[in-house]
């Protein structure tokens, strides 16, 4: 099956700088990698995702790039601001009703103001 | 508010009881997930329906067990508790059966084992 390995566990930057998280995935079959970002006590929402008929996708000032050549795929934050802090989760699925989402361990990001 | 509702909150039992956590999906969304994410763990998948039936399986142990109501409300049981089931449990639904649709996550379960 999929297993995603997610880098790093922890991650600071001072307010402004930018933040990237790193994803490798093992099923060449996966197609489908989606990003959740999970504040303090609160539920995981989906902030971005990438279909691996694109490299990169940009929303505001979050992208996600996807090499399918290598296996990874991550995520790009630019001009953090403190409300970025949160943990992130990256996720991989193959094309398939009966396959679901693997979820890395994340990363918890603070931005330091 | 992502529409997905789970009762109860909090949840705190003894070793070897049994409890219920209820979820109620978005409007109109078909598929249930179940997840367990553990003290500086990941979102670790138990098990999804859709529209009533199983439809993928994770890690599950044997003492849990889940269902989708025809209405579309999932339960999920788990029996035998032991004191590493202490864990936030999330469900989350999404309108088909793909696991390629965004997931909406509801406010979770805190499930405290004693």
């Amino acid at each position: 099956g999929e297993n995603v390995e997610q880098h790093p566990s922890t991650l600071s930057v001072q307010e402004g700088d930018s933040a990237v998280i790193k994803c490798t995935y093992s099923d060449s079959a996966s197609n489908y990698f989606p990003w959740y970002k999970q504040e303090l006590g609160k539920r995981p929402q989906l902030i971005i995702d990438i279909r691996s008929n694109v490299g990169e996708k940009k929303d505001q000032r979050i992208a996600v790039t996807l090499n399918k050549t290598a296996k990874h795929f991550s995520l790009h934050i630019t001009e953090t601001q403190p409300e970025d802090s949160a943990v992130y989760f990256c996720a991989a699925s193959r094309n398939s009703g009966n396959t679901p989402l693997v979820f890395g361990k994340g990363t918890r990001l603070s931005v330091i103001a | 508010d992502s529409g997905v509702t789970q009762t109860p909150k909090h949840l705190i039992t003894a070793t070897g009881q049994r409890v219920t956590l209820r979820c109620s999906p978005r409007s109109g969304d078909l598929s249930v997930y179940w997840y367990q994410q553990s003290l500086d763990q990941g979102l670790q998948f138990l098990i999804q329906y859709y529209n009533g039936e199983e439809r993928a399986k994770g890690n599950i142990l044997e003492r849990f067990s889940a269902q989708q109501f025809p209405d579309l409300h999932s339960e999920l049981n788990l029996s035998s508790l032991e004191l590493g089931d202490s864990a936030l449990y999330f469900c989350a639904s999404s309108p088909q059966v793909s696991g390629q649709e965004t997931q909406y996550f509801g406010p979770g379960t805190r499930l405290l084992v004693l």
